[in-house]
């Protein structure tokens, strides 16, 4: 495709219910993050694999959030029992190379709400 | 620890003016830089960073290592410039380095 793709765009879900967020990178890619970003905050590090090897997942704040990436091209975040503070705009982003040092190329986002 | 501060939520500024976007940054290795921008209704796109030492519509930025700043600069401000502007680092070709964005900058160009 002809960037990031993110699906979907809004997410509104009561609280308690699982959630699961798309991320399809630019085709080729090695690398693939997320972020989460709340009002008036920059991105925040969650997770990031390099093909379908999950690198790093330092970010993922509790055990209710994971990620995969299985056949190291579309990758999925899922939340569990989600909850009002995971209320926030989640960002994916890709880049050609293994190295964190390229820049990042970004999808629109999902806009997660938790009522 | 890694850290990225830009102290201005918001920054006004006359068209025509210059323009700096402070960013500092804390980091024990060799940084790489980047300024990220966010025009309305876009999505986060790269503006440049400092390894290309580019000019990227009429914007710089210089890596400043004793005062460990990444300002960026335009000397005249456009309408168009309006926007979220984010400083971000990493380490330089290490695998297991994360990015770090700072909590972003509003600049709002007055006519």
């Amino acid at each position: 495709g002809a960037g990031v793709s993110q699906s979907p765009r809004y997410k509104v879900t009561k609280r308690g219910q699982d959630v699961a967020l798309r991320c399809d990178p630019i085709s080729g890619h090695v690398s693939l993050y997320w972020y989460r970003q709340a009002l008036g905050q920059g991105p925040e590090f969650l997770t990031y694999f390099n093909y379908e090897a999950q690198q790093d997942k330092s970010g993922l704040p509790n055990d209710r959030f994971s990620a995969e990436r299985p056949e190291g091209s579309i990758s999925t975040l899922t939340i569990q029992r989600t909850e009002q503070r995971d209320s926030a705009m989640y960002r994916c982003a890709s880049n050609p190379t293994g190295s964190s040092n390229q820049p990042q190329h970004f999808g629109d986002g999902t806009r997660l709400s938790i009522l | 620890a890694q850290r990225v501060t830009q102290p201005e939520k918001l920054l006004s500024v006359f068209k025509g003016a210059p323009v700096e976007l402070k960013c500092n940054y804390s980091y024990s290795g060799s940084p790489e830089l980047f300024w990220y921008v966010q025009y309305s209704r876009q999505r986060l796109q790269l503006l440049l960073r400092h390894i290309s030492r580019e000019s990227i519509k009429g914007f710089t930025a210089d890596l400043n290592k004793g005062e460990t700043s990444f300002h960026l600069k335009k000397p005249f401000a456009q309408e168009e410039d309006s926007a979220m502007y984010y400083c971000a680092l990493s380490g330089q070709g290490d695998r297991d380095d994360k990015i770090i964005f700072g909590k972003g900058t509003r600049l709002h160009i007055l006519p």
